[in-house]
């Protein structure tokens, strides 16, 4: 299992512009969020997924979109890029409600 | 509103020392409650968890955590630190009712003196 894959590990946007970071895993897991982790702050949820085809807003969603049309895969849109989006991206997966989450290993994402 | 609260922002401890991590979280009932780890550029790896039964639980790499009910606190332990536990170190509740989102503690940055 190659578990909870995220790509790109970096990339430099330019304010306006849109990119897509992407998220899989293989684990057939339920559950999928997208976190962003900035100094001091901790992981705070961006947005969420019970399910395929089910996805809900976190506390920062704004200026992020989601979709889930499979298990497997949980883009995270950025619309218009801003430099506050500036912050490490993680994505994370887990198999029920209370479970343990598995984290894939994070974008770095520069906003100029 | 529920939050977590790690009080330590950095730890310095020489190897071989003693260890332990604060973690209170606000919440009406016990919720489940998470340790993990991040090593440097790396994501989230899950220490130990815990739901119910013994207050005292045991997790990877020599961790330990007691939950105390009357103090809503669930510390981290580990008695004698290796320099490979330099890390940070996360605090996280799930709510056993509602939305069952983790809430993330802001993390404790621990450092190891050789």
């Amino acid at each position: 299992n190659a578990g909870v894959t995220q790509t790109p590990k970096f990339q430099v946007l330019k304010t306006g512009q849109s990119m897509t970071l992407q998220c899989a895993q293989d684990m057939n897991h339920e559950y999928m969020s997208w976190y962003r982790q900035d100094p001091g702050m901790g992981l705070r949820l961006i947005h969420y997924s019970v399910g395929a085809g089910i996805t809900d807003q976190g506390e920062v969603p704004n200026g992020y979109n989601v979709s889930r049309s499979t298990t497997e895969d949980f883009p995270l849109r950025l619309l218009s890029a801003a430099p506050s989006q500036t912050s490490v991206y993680f994505c994370a997966s887990r198999p029920g409600l209370a479970n343990e989450q598995f984290f894939g290993p994070g974008t770095r994402l520069t906003v100029l | 509103a529920q939050s977590v609260t790690q009080p330590d922002i950095h730890i310095t401890v020489s190897e071989g020392a003693s260890l332990e991590l604060r973690c209170n979280y606000s919440y009406g009932a016990t919720p489940y409650l998470f340790w993990y780890v991040q090593s440097p550029g790396q994501g989230l790896q899950l220490l130990l968890k815990y739901f119910s039964g013994d207050t005292l639980v045991q997790g990877i790499k020599g961790f330990e955590a007691e939950f105390k009910r009357s103090q809503s606190s669930f510390n981290l332990r580990k008695p004698s630190v290796h320099w490979s536990d330099a890390a940070e170190y996360f605090c996280a509740v799930v709510p056993t009712s509602g939305t069952y989102k983790y809430i993330f503690g802001t993390g404790t940055r621990l450092k190891v003196l050789a």
